[in-house]
């Protein structure tokens, strides 16, 4: 079965800092990989996706992330973090066998530090 | 143009209660899904339809929940006898072909239920 592991609940860093959030995956063939983002009183915004080809993926808002198969990882990174970042962070898997589910993570809320 | 849409955005009802959380996706989109959000938890999947026929509906976690979409717009997800354990936020999401896999989905905010 599909899951998605998000390590860190709360994370918080300075505004100008790097950042990376952690998720790792169990899925036995090749997933198809989300993060999302969910600011207070909004929807879920996609902010990237990774379905097959190049690793290294560029999302919205400068957010970035890479897919590395042998740590069954897909980090979310992003070089300088604003205020406005500050929200929930959730990764998600799907399939090409469960077209219609996405699995999400428990969420990674960031705080960002004036 | 209009997002997704849900109503109310929150309800309070009392255990043993019917209740109806309306969606309404965006137009033109024939891919529906319905999802819950307990605290401090991802969204969890309930319920998936392809215009009017509900194609996926192995996340509905028992009898007490069901979901139609009789003109393959709107949407109404129903709960009987509630119970406190039903309490969480219920997000509605649309896509303009079916398959999560292959399209983004995009949610709405969400109805925020509370069984007293």
């Amino acid at each position: 079965a599909q899951s998605v592991t998000q390590p860190d609940i709360h994370i918080t860093v300075s505004e100008g800092a790097s950042l990376e959030l952690r998720c790792n995956y169990s899925y036995g063939a090749t997933p198809y990989l989300f993060w999302y983002v969910q600011s207070p009183g909004q929807g879920l915004q996609l902010l990237l996706k990774y379905f097959s080809g190049d690793t290294l993926v560029q999302g919205i808002k400068g957010f970035e992330a890479e897919f590395k198969r042998s740590q069954s990882s897909f980090n979310l990174r992003k070089p300088s973090v604003h205020w406005s970042d500050a929200a929930e962070y959730f990764c998600a898997v799907g399939s090409y066998s469960s077209a219609s589910k996405i699995i999400f993570g428990s969420g990674t809320r960031l705080s960002i530090r004036p | 143009g209009a997002g997704v849409s849900q109503t109310p955005s929150n309800k309070v009802t009392e255990k043993g209660k019917y209740v109806e959380l309306r969606c309404d996706p965006i137009s033109g989109h024939t891919a529906l899904y319905w999802y819950r959000q307990s605290l401090g938890q991802g969204p969890e999947f309930l319920i998936y339809f392809q215009g009017t026929g509900a194609a996926d509906d192995s996340g509905l976690p028992n009898d007490r929940f069901f979901a139609v979409r009789p003109e393959g717009s709107v949407s109404t997800l129903k709960i009987q006898r509630t119970e406190r354990g039903d309490s969480a936020v219920y997000l509605c999401a649309s896509s303009p072909t079916g398959g999560a896999a292959y399209n983004e989905q995009f949610f709405g905010p969400g109805t925020r239920l509370t069984v007293l």
